[in-house]
């Protein structure tokens, strides 16, 4: 499985924007970028996914360098309930798994 | 629009027991994913079900095992309990397909004495 880089731990401040890098160096070309949270005492919950280009949704926006060896997910503004572990996994061909890795934590502050 | 549903919500057990957990899927979700999340881990993959067979498993011995009926509703089943067994586990549907996301359940908490 390729795998991802993610920094164990950041920190925000309440209504800021928060940038989460992930760096991917081994993706194919065929692997799709995922996001995935989760809130303390739930069950993960999806944010995004892109291929190659960058993608928004209600939740956040993904930036996907020209590369594709790394990634950014943007939460534009963040509220006390985007604080979670954030996942950045790799998803492709026939592997139709969710491999997690240790996330980030994000902390907001208010 | 019910999500994924899971049952029982907790579950404790002792060494050696069998347990059986259940899991019904979002609507029009015809997949299901069974993940093991052990305190401060990340979720470990356990074996995906599609059209009633299983389509991949990840790295669990054969105490695991589980089964989809035909409403794509699905089971998972552990045999001889250890503690180690101790742990979250969670139900995710999806459509096939690489690109999709996967929508998970709140899980069950299983508890080995």
């Amino acid at each position: 499985d390729a795998k991802t880089t993610q920094p164990n731990s950041m920190e925000s401040n309440e209504e800021e924007p928060v940038h989460l890098p992930c760096n991917h160096s081994t993706i194919s070309g065929t692997d799709y970028i995922h996001w995935y949270r989760q809130l303390p005492s739930q069950g993960p919950e999806y944010v995004i996914h892109g291929l190659t280009s960058n993608v928004n949704n209600r939740m956040a926006s993904l930036a996907i360098a020209e590369d594709r060896k790394s990634s950014t997910l943007i939460l534009h503004r963040a509220t006390l309930r985007d604080a979670a572990v954030y996942y950045c996994i790799l998803v492709g061909g026939s592997n139709y798994k969710l491999t997690f890795g240790k996330g980030t934590l994000l902390t907001v502050n208010p | 629009d019910a999500g994924v549903t899971q049952s029982p919500t907790h579950l404790i057990k002792t060494r050696g027991q069998q347990v059986t957990l259940r899991c019904s899927p979002k609507s029009g979700h015809d997949t299901v994913s069974w993940y093991q999340q052990a305190l401060g881990q990340g979720p470990q993959f356990i074996f995906q079900y599609y059209e009633e067979e299983e389509r991949q498993r990840g790295n669990f011995p054969d105490r695991f095992s589980g089964h989809q009926f035909p409403n794509y509703s699905s089971e998972l089943n552990v045999n001889a309990l250890l503690l180690g067994d101790s742990a979250l586990y969670l139900c995710a549907s999806s459509f096939p397909g690489t690109g999709n996301e996967q929508f998970f359940g709140p899980g069950t908490r299983l508890t080995v004495l």
